[in-house]
């Protein structure tokens, strides 16, 4: 299993830029990543996947080094409503078992 | 998500008892997923479903049994509750081909006294 790691929490100030990086320096050939927002008591929402170089939605942009060992989730200008736990996944398209969530990164973002 | 529904939303109960936590989906997805989350940590995975026929324990089955019964459904069941099974329990849906994105329920807090 692709182990990630993150930090476990960041603080950031409306307006700003958020970068959130994740270690995954054993991803597998087939894995993609992918990152969920959590509030208190709901459910995860996925944000964003990639597989390498650059994905950008709405939300978020999502960059992937060529190595694929690490990733950064790029929140632009966030909100204070932007303030959730951020989730970075490694797994491989149709094998849940390998999906773990870990502790994710805590963001606040102040006023 | 309103398309995925999870009852009942809050329960309390004694050891010992069997519960099930429903599972209800409008997304005409075929896969679909139960996952635990403990006060201040991740969700982690306890069972999951590919189709009506597909079963698969996830990383922590034990003490957790599952039903699919239609494709919209899956029933997760707690044969005899402890209390180390206190913990917030989310269903997910997923299509097959999109990868990792998953759409989860609001979620179903149990107590177990």
């Amino acid at each position: 299993l692709a182990k990630t790691t993150q930090p476990i929490s960041m603080d950031s100030y409306e307006g700003q830029e958020v970068n959130i990086t994740c270690s995954h320096n054993n991803i597998a050939t087939n894995d993609y990543i992918t990152w969920y927002q959590q509030f208190p008591s709901q459910g995860p929402r996925f944000i964003i996947q990639g597989y390498k170089t650059k994905v950008t939605n709405e939300v978020a942009s999502l960059f992937i080094p060529a190595d694929r060992k690490s990733s950064t989730l790029s929140l632009p200008r966030v909100s204070l409503s932007d303030t959730a736990v951020y989730y970075c996944l490694v797994g491989t398209p149709g094998s849940a078992r390998q999906l773990t969530f870990g502790s994710g990164t805590q963001l606040t973002v102040l006023p | 998500d309103a398309d995925v529904t999870q009852t009942p939303r809050n329960r309390i109960t004694k050891t010992g008892k069997r519960i099930m936590l429903e599972c209800s989906q409008t997304k005409g997805h075929d896969r679909m997923y139960w996952y635990r989350q403990d006060p201040g940590l991740g969700l982690r995975l306890i069972y999951y479903s590919f189709d009506v026929k597909d079963i698969n324990k996830g990383e922590i089955s034990d003490g957790y049994s599952v039903s699919r019964q239609a494709q919209a459904k899956f029933s997760l069941s707690l044969e005899s509750a402890i209390p180390n099974q206190t913990a917030l329990y989310f269903c997910a849906t997923g299509l097959a081909g999109s990868y990792n994105e998953q759409f989860f329920g609001p979620g179903t807090r149990l107590t177990v006294l």
